[in-house]
């Protein structure tokens, strides 16, 4: 109940097309949903994030969309670019009962943007 | 500023080897976190210090021993590891104020290789 399925494992997306990851949880009292950003021979950076009060959250080209009644939550890049190409982990956890910050994260995925 | 630094960016140590990595943040943090990272995985949570305590120990075998001599500093001793410890190790840090709720900023890793 503690895992987040992500999916794909890895996408090739055309320059200027849409990107699109998908990540799915169990545990209903997870409230606060990252998406990491990482480069190769970087750490992850946050790139977005959500609550489960809003069902859509835009950042730039950058989209969560939320579905709380189905458990799932989705990260839209349009416009895609080369310089996107990295691995994306989305994220869960519970800020109200966890201790100490305890992200579950997602199995990742490798999207690489074909000029 | 929200870098955080990690010393040395690569590390090779035999088994019977002693060495430390080092994390570095200047922005005030007060929660700090160790993560392992293997190749396409997603970080592990290893440990983490909530003003300078130890708040969490992900059941991490004793051959990795942490310390938080100041609130800006997060040391982590390596002692007689074995070839399958080699991985990326991560920095993170967090305001503090709410672990669970707060944005953890990661540094680059440590990779390390143990021969």
């Amino acid at each position: 109940q503690q895992q987040v399925k992500q999916s794909p494992q890895s996408l090739i997306v055309q320059k200027g097309g849409i990107s699109i990851i998908n990540c799915a949880y169990e545990n209903t009292a997870f409230d606060y949903f990252p998406w990491y950003q990482q480069f190769p021979g970087k750490g992850p950076a946050l790139l977005i994030a959500i609550r489960p009060d809003v069902s859509e959250k835009k950042e730039g080209r950058f989209t969560i969309s939320f579905n709380k009644s189905a458990k799932q939550f989705s990260l839209h890049i349009m416009d895609s670019q080369p310089g996107d190409s990295a691995t994306y982990f989305c994220a869960a956890i519970n800020t109200v009962y966890n201790q100490g910050g305890k992200l579950i994260f997602g199995q990742g995925t490798e999207l690489s943007v074909k000029p | 500023d929200t870098e955080v630094t990690q010393t040395p960016k690569h590390l090779v140590m035999g088994m019977t080897n002693k060495k430390s990595l080092k994390c570095e943040q200047h922005m005030g943090h007060r929660a700090m976190y160790w993560y392992k990272q293997k190749a396409k995985k997603p970080p592990e949570l290893m440990f983490v210090y909530s003003y300078e305590k130890l708040s969490i120990n992900e059941s991490v075998p004793s051959r990795f021993s942490p310390e938080c001599p100041n609130s800006s500093l997060l040391n982590l001793h390596l002692h007689a590891l074995q070839p399958e410890d080699s991985a990326l190790y991560l920095c993170a840090s967090s305001q503090g104020r709410d672990p669970a709720a707060d944005t953890q900023y990661f540094g680059p890793g440590t990779r390390l290789t143990v021969l």
